[in-house]
């Protein structure tokens, strides 16, 4: 079975740029997530969707910062302009919300560096 | 708002046990995972509590608490893979906010 697909694995960008990351969840899960990870400050949840909808955004760092999910099969989160503190390991991860324990699956992130 | 605590970093020897402490308040409960991250990779599944009391999976167990704010991970039998970073995330339903990462080195 496929599990969470991200792109790209690592993105090199300069200040300034347009970022775009993508997922796509496993099939069948009603649930998105998007984390962002660095040594300082750990996993931290950016935003979540439940069937397609966002529901928290909360966790978004700044106006910079935009995700989207047009459908049930893919997402986007956007940093627009890019600036270097933004450089960190993203995660998007989904879930069955209807199962038991409404495990969370991780893609093996996106690495983003901005210079 | 949440405010998760566990330690930075242990060393423990293979084939011994060890407890990894997590102690947290959240707004909002409804269960606690643990997940395990090796270096450079994704976080993985471990285990998930909702009720107090212990849940055993093999050699690796967790403890929660919920009146204390309090859940464990006890790995037996250390093996040399079982080196990486363990992460507690309590949460509200769809919402679950994880702590910084305990770093274990298992050593020989």
């Amino acid at each position: 079975d496929a599990g969470v697909i991200q792109s790209p694995r690592h993105e090199v960008t300069e200040m300034g740029q347009e970022v775009t990351l993508r997922c796509k969840p496993i099939s069948g899960h009603n649930s998105l997530f998007w984390y962002r990870q660095t040594m300082m400050r750990g996993l931290e949840l950016l935003i979540y969707f439940n069937n397609n909808v966002p529901i928290d955004d909360s966790g978004m760092p700044e106006d910079r910062f935009s995700a989207k999910m047009p459908n049930a099969s893919f997402s986007t989160l956007k940093i627009q302009p890019s600036e270097p503190r933004d450089s960190a390991v993203y995660f998007c991860a989904s879930s069955l919300d209807r199962a038991r324990t409404g495990e969370l699956f991780f893609g093996e992130g996106s690495r983003l560096t901005v210079l | 708002g949440q405010n998760i605590d566990q330690p930075t970093e242990m060393t423990a020897t293979e084939g011994a046990i060890v407890q990894i402490n997590c102690t947290y308040q959240t707004s909002g409960f409804n269960g606690l995972f643990w997940y395990q991250q090796h270096a450079g990779e994704a976080p993985t599944f471990l285990s998930y509590n909702v009720l107090d009391g212990l849940e055993e999976k093999g050699r690796f167990s967790s403890f929660l608490s919920r009146s204390k704010g309090y859940s464990y991970l006890l790995l037996k039998e250390l093996q040399m893979k079982d080196s990486a970073s363990y992460l507690c995330a309590p949460g509200n339903f769809n919402k679950f906010y994880f702590g910084s990462g305990t770093k274990l080195n298992v050593k020989p």
